[in-house]
Order: C-alpha cells, then sequence, then structure tokens
C-alpha cells in the first residue's frame, strides 16, 4: 500500500536558521505530493504541491522537489522565522489529477519550534 | 481558501455514551466530506468518505456501525461515535471537497475536534 515517512520530530531551531524537513514515500501509481502545514488551534493548510518528477512546489519561502529517483519530497526553508512554527505533514495522492481532491496519506507530521 | 468549521472543537464524554461532531464548509459546496482519526504522534488515518445524499464508504478496520457518518447537506456532515469508549479518546479531523469559483477543487480541513472519553 502507499505510505509517507517523515523525520521524526520534533524539530527546534533559531530565527534565520535552514530548515529541512525529509519525506520519503512509496506508493502502487504515480503520486502528486504534498506539505501541508498545521498552526496551532487550526485546520491543515495546503503549503504546496508537485504533481510530476522535477517538480519544484515553492510558497512563504518553503520549496521541495519531487525526486522519483530517490522517492523524496524534502521540504526546506533557507531562513525560518518565529511564525513558522507549527506542525508539518508530508501527503501524497494517487487518484486526482495533480489535486488534493482525492485520498489523501499522510505522514506522521513533524513538530517545528522556532526559537526568536 | 474555503473554511470548513467542526463542532464542538473538545469534548469530553463518559464511557458508554454516544457522541457526535459536526463538520461544516462554510462557504462552498462540498460534495466529498472525508473523516480522519489522529492519534498523538501519529499521522492522520482516514476513517471514511462520505458523499453528499450517499452512504459512507468505511477504510478497511474502520466499524461502521461503531463510526456513523452522515452527510445529508451539501455544507454539513456529521461523525456520531456510538458507545464510546477510552480507547476512542483520538483527535477527529474533516476535510471537504467540492468545486469553487474558477474551478478550484482541492481538499479543505477542519481544525479538528478532540475527544476524551473517561
Amino acid at each position: 500500500g502507499d505510505s509517507v515517512t517523515q523525520m521524526e520530530g520534533p524539530v527546534t531551531l533559531s530565527e534565520e536558521a535552514f530548515l529541512t524537513i525529509n519525506c520519503t514515500y512509496t506508493a502502487t501509481g504515480y503520486p502528486s505530493l504534498f506539505w501541508y502545514v498545521q498552526y496551532p488551534g487550526e485546520g491543515l493548510q495546503l503549503l504546496l504541491k508537485a504533481t510530476k518528477a522535477d517538480d519544484k512546489g515553492s510558497n512563504k519561502g518553503f520549496e521541495a522537489t519531487y525526486r522519483k529517483e530517490t522517492t523524496s519530497f524534502h521540504l526546506e526553508k533557507g531562513s525560518v522565522q518565529v511564525s513558522d512554527s507549527a506542525v508539518y505533514f508530508c501527503a501524497l495522492s494517487v487518484d486526482a489529477g495533480g489535486t488534493s481532491y482525492g485520498k489523501l496519506t499522510f505522514g506522521q507530521g513533524t513538530i517545528l519550534t522556532v526559537h526568536p | 481558501g474555503a473554511v470548513v468549521s467542526q463542532h464542538p472543537s473538545w469534548v469530553i464524554c463518559k464511557s458508554g455514551t454516544s457522541v457526535k461532531i459536526e463538520c461544516r464548509s462554510l462557504d462552498f459546496q462540498a460534495t466529498t466530506m472525508f473523516w480522519y482519526r489522529q492519534f498523538p504522534k501519529q499521522s492522520l488515518m482516514l476513517m471514511a468518505t462520505s458523499n453528499e445524499g450517499s452512504k459512507a464508504t468505511y477504510e478497511q478496520g474502520v466499524e461502521k456501525d461503531k463510526f456513523l457518518i452522515n452527510h445529508a447537506s451539501l455544507t454539513l456532515s456529521t461523525l456520531t461515535v456510538t458507545s464510546a469508549h477510552p480507547e476512542d479518546s483520538s483527535f477527529y479531523i474533516c476535510s471537504a471537497r467540492g468545486r469553487l469559483p474558477g474551478g478550484y477543487n482541492e481538499q479543505f480541513f477542519g481544525p479538528g475536534t478532540r475527544l476524551t472519553v473517561l
């Protein structure tokens, strides 16, 4: 079956540090890949996505590149801010033509805390 | 983006009672809603998919008589945990999808409901 594995947290960084959260996946089909972010007390929000190999998704300074050869979709940001403190989820979908419309398979989430 | 709400945000109940959780799409019509369950430090696990006006489709291992899902309108789905027991304590999250103006058709998530069964 399909699965997503994220690096375990929590991750604690100082403001302006470089962030990497690793994500690898296994899928029976050709998946679309997503990163979601959940701020305290709020629902999951789509942060970025990529629908085919070598695509790079980006938003709010975050980036992730769809690497089919390594089945990975690592999330990166060059300079984190305190406001980036949240839980980050990697996810995939194999039946939605590039949208998050279909069933999503999630990783376990990574808690990020950024200190001033 | 579109807004999905859940009510209540947290609930504590006694073992053996039933609890109803509501999921509403506030500014769009949700043709499909998903219900997820999340244990501490674990992933969101899809429980069921419900389409408006039809029976929910449950994932393998999810008891449909235990977790009753109703999607009677295009803006409301409910999850009822029947005869709740302490092992049902968890964080329940809904999401909704539907066609928005401009053809935007992503999945939008509610903030979740924390259920504690004593």
